[in-house]
């Protein structure tokens, strides 16, 4: 089945640190570019960053410059976003999401980032 | 950056109506621009690629259309399924821009 799963999410107080990975399966990973877009409660969505199929190129949102990096693991099959610094603003479900031509044909289910003391 | 304008914000219609969404960017973007569907605690799901193509399996009473800066989603017959909100998003220009989303009940 071709999916994405993301796991990693969870409660953290501002200026911590969170790892999410995004766990690809069904389909030829290292062949896509993949992308992470966040979701705060009851907000619509905002783009975070993005990583091409080698991972020797990446982008960011200016609000988590600086903070955050993409990576992947091709051999693993992985996506991976270090959040680091978080602020209460950061609090969303995070999506990794694949794209082809600018469009995100398939996402994850998302996981839950918390920031809060 | 390119910045999306959606309306309306939110729309209650009937079973059967014809519902209209439109999207307005700051700047051309030819016709890369997508229209996607996000039902309560779910992912969003791509509806609609390239301005006016069906994504693959989704009902054909689902279109787009426009180019430029100027686009329109429609849903010619709402059924009680597709309450949800809808979403466009450019790919013009990096970073990907998304509008603020048409929230669409029903009546």
């Amino acid at each position: 089945e071709v999916q994405l799963v993301e796991s990693g999410g969870g409660l953290v107080q501002p200026g911590g640190s969170l790892r999410l990975s995004c766990a690809a399966s069904g389909f030829t990973f290292s062949s896509y570019w993949m992308h992470w877009v966040r979701q705060a409660p009851g907000k619509g969505l905002v783009w975070v960053s993005r990583i091409n199929s080698d991972g020797s190129s990446t982008s960011y949102a200016d609000s988590v410059k600086g903070r955050f990096t993409i990576s992947r693991d091709n051999a693993k099959n992985t996506l991976y976003l270090q959040m680091n610094s978080l602020r209460a603003e950061d609090t969303a479900v995070y999506y990794c999401a694949r794209e082809a031509t600018g469009t995100f044909y398939l996402w994850g289910q998302g996981t839950l980032v918390t920031v809060s003391s | 950056d390119i910045q999306m304008t959606q309306s309306p914000s939110s729309l209650s219609a009937s079973v059967g109506d014809r519902v209209t969404i439109t999207c307005q960017a700051s700047q051309d973007i030819s016709n890369y621009l997508n229209w996607y569907q996000q039902k309560p605690g779910k992912a969003p799901k791509l509806l609609i690629y390239d301005a006016s193509n069906l994504e693959t399996g989704v009902p054909s009473r689902f279109s787009g259309s426009g180019s430029g800066t100027d686009f329109t989603f429609t849903i010619s017959s709402l059924q009680p399924e597709d309450i949800a909100t809808y979403y466009c998003q450019q790919y013009d220009n990096l970073p990907p821009a998304f509008g603020g989303g048409t929230k669409v009940e029903i009546k």
